[in-house]
């Protein structure tokens, strides 16, 4: 059984869209928990950490519910250059765990 | 600062050839791991290092060795290179173990022929 599971996609949404995507983890020891993006052949960069209570940067939603052991990510107004790759992760026992990534793209 | 560093960036090795990939963070984090990426397979960890002088063994650990006789610096080491070795291998660094993001450097594109 896979740590981190996501939809892999492909999300083809038009430009000022609304997006979610979902993923769940099996282990509940699981300590943080984050959101990364990743660009065609580059590394993996972050996008934002995820917190119990919920947080939010600009046009970026997430959410944690750890009693469901689930994670999302809400992207709202979609922008042509928010099309990318994007793992959930999640941290436990000194390991980052991540899953296959979500392919988003924004089409114009 | 210049982050995590790997070199190379590209490496075309023949089966059986051995070879290291460098990994080497100026941030002063404890924590420096090595992942490989195939393609829609997502990054999977070979090996990780809690601080110098210390690693443990990832989810793919065979066929890699690795060292970490400085903060700075964690190479990996590839001996008698196979086909299924051919990924892309990331390098990553975190200031601690939770609560905080892993760092990567741009990765080594590594083909076996």
């Amino acid at each position: 059984r896979k740590e981190v599971e996501q939809d892999p996609g492909p999300f083809n949404v038009p430009e000022g869209a609304t997006v979610a995507f979902n993923c769940t983890y099996s282990n509940s020891a699981s300590q943080s928990f984050f959101w990364y993006r990743q660009d065609c052949r580059k590394e993996p960069k972050l996008l934002m950490s995820v917190y119990s209570s919920g947080n939010e940067d600009g046009r970026f939603t997430a959410q944690l519910n750890r009693a469901s052991q689930y994670i999302s990510l809400l992207i709202r107004d979609s922008k042509l250059s928010d099309s990318a790759t994007y793992l959930c992760v999640v941290n436990m026992d000194n390991q980052f765990y991540f899953g296959t990534g979500t392919s988003l793209t924004v089409i114009p | 600062n210049a982050g995590v560093t790997q070199t190379p960036k590209f490496r075309i090795l023949k089966i059986g050839q051995s070879m290291t990939l460098q990994c080497t963070q100026d941030m002063n984090h404890n924590y420096m791991y090595w992942y490989r990426q195939d393609p829609g397979m997502g990054l999977k960890l070979i090996y990780y290092s809690v601080g110098a002088g210390i690693t443990d063994k990832g989810e793919v650990p065979n066929g890699y060795n690795v060292s970490r006789s400085t903060t700075e610096d964690f190479p990996l080491r590839l001996e008698l290179a196979a086909p299924s070795q051919t990924s892309v291998y990331f390098c990553a660094s975190s200031y601690r173990a939770m609560n905080t993001e892993a760092f990567f450097g741009q990765g080594t594109r590594l083909t076996v022929v």
